[in-house]
């Protein structure tokens, strides 16, 4: 089968750094990525990984190990705007993405 | 520059009632298009998929279909809708396996 595991839910304080773990289990594997979305929202695309290493991109960056199967999303500097759902999605051939729940990230003054 | 449109955004219809989604891009030609649901607190479920006109790959069964009349139009439709239709709508296209661009989306309750 196919699975995507994030945390439901995160709280960090303005200012800080976060990571929003991902782990999955795909039948195939042709790419991770990491969306935004705020509520009521449609996502929007913030990153993506297809080798093992860190990809940076301004005050995020996203790591993966296809090895573990494991994958994470971190966020610097946090800001209230930052305040999102952010999805893991992964490309399992084809034309087939498919995403996690989404892990709502609150940050707090 | 490409852009998605979607509508209507917001719809509220009776159990047993019909369903038309319209999704236009612009910009591109040939993109591949995907309708996506994402019911309250879960994840995008991936509905139905096109690579070219007329071609439609359908990922769940249910009682909903897609249409792809024109190269840049895209089509979610129901004949008779269930309560558990109800959700947040999702076109979005890409080239190749890359990024997904998604439109506003079109947030349905059966009632």
């Amino acid at each position: 089968g196919q699975n995507i595991d994030q945390p439901t839910e995160m709280t960090a304080t303005e200012g800080a750094i976060v990571q929003i773990n991902c782990t999955y289990q795909t039948s195939g594997f042709n790419g991770l990525f990491w969306y935004q979305q705020h509520a009521g929202e449609a996502p929007t695309f913030l990153s993506y990984n297809v080798l093992d290493g860190l990809e940076e991109k301004g005050r995020f960056s996203s790591f993966l190990s296809r090895s573990k199967g494991y994958s994470y999303l971190l966020l610097k500097e946090l800001q209230m705007k930052d305040s999102a759902s952010y999805l893991c999605a992964v490309n399992t051939g084809g034309f087939k993405t498919i995403f996690g729940a989404g892990t709502r990230l609150f940050v707090k003054a | 520059s490409q852009t998605i449109h979607q509508w209507p955004a917001t719809l509220v219809q009776p159990v047993g009632s019909p369903l038309s989604l319209e999704c236009t891009v612009e910009g591109t030609s040939n993109p591949n298009l995907y309708w996506y649901r994402q019911a309250a607190g879960r994840g995008l479920q991936l509905l139905f998929y096109s690579v070219g006109i007329g071609q439609i790959s359908s990922e769940v069964p249910q009682n909903l279909s897609a249409s792809r009349p024109q190269d840049r139009q895209f089509i979610l439709s129901s004949k008779k809708l269930l309560l558990s239709d109800s959700g947040f709508y999702l076109c979005a296209w890409n080239v190749d396996t890359g990024e997904l661009f998604f439109g506003e989306g079109s947030r349905l309750t059966v009632l």
